[in-house]
């Protein structure tokens, strides 16, 4: 069974940094792509970025190019995004999904999500 | 910027038959953006339905389909139960790696 649990959402104060992490199992985690998508308390659901098996290609939504950065380790089966520069509009719900073996096919499996609280 | 645009409400009958759009603000939905389909229920994570345009994931009923409509993206439920009454998103691959959810479909069930 693909498992995917989130963890390190906190409160930070704007500015500050963060870093998540997505401990998968269930599956050959390499082979797959994965993803961060976020979802800010009462709304919609918002792709944050992406990363392909190998690691070797990482995308980003501009709401966040140049502030947070995806990376995975293939030999602890886990994914990461590290978060600079908070704002409060980075608040949310962050969710990690497993993708399919193509990055071009969306998400397939996702975790249950860490909350992070940017706030003074 | 391209938004992705989706009906903020919809209602079907129990039994029913329905159909959500996901769209392009500018431009045509087509098999390259690679739609795919999200339920959602109050306070839980999202559930896969449809991926790359008709392909039904994992568990999902056949009353689901995904399909090009047009210019859009399109989901149809058939035989709509009580338990579909959810929060429905589509996400499109805009090229460069980079995807866009729609703003979301309410779906009721009454």
């Amino acid at each position: 069974e693909v498992q995917l649990l989130e963890s390190g959402g906190s409160l930070v104060q704007p500015g500050g940094s963060l870093r998540l992490s997505c401990a998968a199992s269930g599956f050959t985690f390499s082979n797959y792509a994965m993803t961060w998508a976020r979802q800010a308390p009462g709304k919609g659901l918002e792709w944050v970025s992406g990363i392909i098996g190998s690691g070797g290609g990482t995308y980003y939504a501009d709401s966040v190019k140049g502030r947070f950065t995806i990376s995975r380790d293939n030999s602890r089966n886990t994914l990461y995004l590290q978060m600079n520069s908070l704002r409060a509009e980075d608040t949310a719900l962050y969710y990690c999904a497993k993708g399919h073996v193509s990055y071009h096919y969306g998400m397939d499996v996702w975790g249950q999500g860490t909350t992070v609280t940017v706030s003074s | 910027q391209t938004v992705v645009t989706q009906e903020p409400s919809f209602s079907v009958s129990p039994g029913g038959t329905v159909t959500l759009t996901c769209g392009l603000s500018s431009g045509s939905v087509s098999t390259t953006n690679s739609p795919s389909w999200y339920q959602q229920t109050p306070g839980q994570a999202p559930r896969t339905v449809i991926y790359n345009t008709n392909t039904r994931s994992s568990g999902v009923p056949d009353r689901f389909s995904g399909f090009i409509l047009g210019n859009k993206a399109a989901l149809t439920i058939t035989g709509a139960r009580a338990d579909d009454e959810s929060d429905y998103y589509c996400l499109l691959y805009m090229g460069g790696g980079i995807w866009v959810f729609g703003g979301g479909t309410k779906l009721t069930v009454l």
